[in-house]
């Protein structure tokens, strides 16, 4: 199976605090992701990683950063917490896409999630 | 800019009342349509995949369906353990990225 794993699954945190989450994976998938969830906006893509120490920008990557140094490894970075990154983080890890006759083998598989509080 | 709706937002259903849930997509050049289960505080867990139009998957209670611009989750004789919320996403022509849907929450009372 498949294990994704996020290092907190709560985090209180302090505004203008520099925080990390964490995510590993044990399955050698090339792709990891994260996201963060919110009540009526779904899913939002932050940042994702396609290899070690590749990054792409999502949909809202102001205000994060991210790190991936080993191929298993994916850390989201608030330089300074606001009130407004209390969220729902969730990491998640796929193969790189492969196209066998036109489908495309992506599952993106998903931690547990970092429920993270700024005050 | 690919889009992916679901709809109804949350239902509610009586034990063993079977219905439907809906994913409309607009995504260029579809590659495959995914369906997840979220428990409350916790992460998405991968369902299903499908990738053309007609193509069918089942497990247990569930049955995902697509046609070119919708897929379907049927859920036949529910459980309150049935109990979730179900996300639909899609990946486009040539993108790492899944486009993700709101969610159904349901609700399925004993």
């Amino acid at each position: 199976d498949v294990k994704v794993t996020q290092s907190s699954r709560y985090l209180v945190k302090r505004t203008g605090e520099k925080v990390f989450l964490e995510c590993v994976q044990d399955m050698d998938h090339e792709n990891m992701f994260w996201y963060r969830q919110d009540p009526g906006l779904g899913l939002r893509l932050i940042y994702f990683s396609y290899d070690v120490k590749m990054k792409e920008k999502g949909d809202i990557p102001e205000g994060y950063s991210v790190s991936r140094e080993k191929k298993e490894r994916f850390s989201l970075i608030l330089e300074s917490a606001s009130t407004n990154q209390t969220s729902m983080y969730l990491c998640a890890s796929s193969l790189y896409p492969t196209y066998d006759r036109g489908l495309v083998k992506n599952i993106q598989y998903f931690g547990a999630g970092t429920r993270l509080s700024v005050l | 800019e690919d889009q992916v709706t679901q709809s109804p937002e949350a239902l509610r259903l009586q034990e063993g009342e079977s219905s439907s849930l809906n994913c409309s997509y607009t995504v260029s050049g579809l590659r495959g349509l995914f369906w997840y289960r979220q428990d409350p505080g916790k992460g998405p867990e991968f369902l299903f995949t499908l990738y053309s139009a007609g193509e069918e998957k089942e497990k247990e209670r569930l049955k995902a369906t697509l046609t070119k611009k919708e897929s379907f989750l049927h859920i036949t004789a529910p459980k309150p353990e049935d109990s979730a919320t179900y996300l639909c996403a899609a990946s486009g022509a040539g993108s790492y990225q899944l486009t993700f849907g709101k969610g159904t929450k349901l609700s399925v009372i004993p």
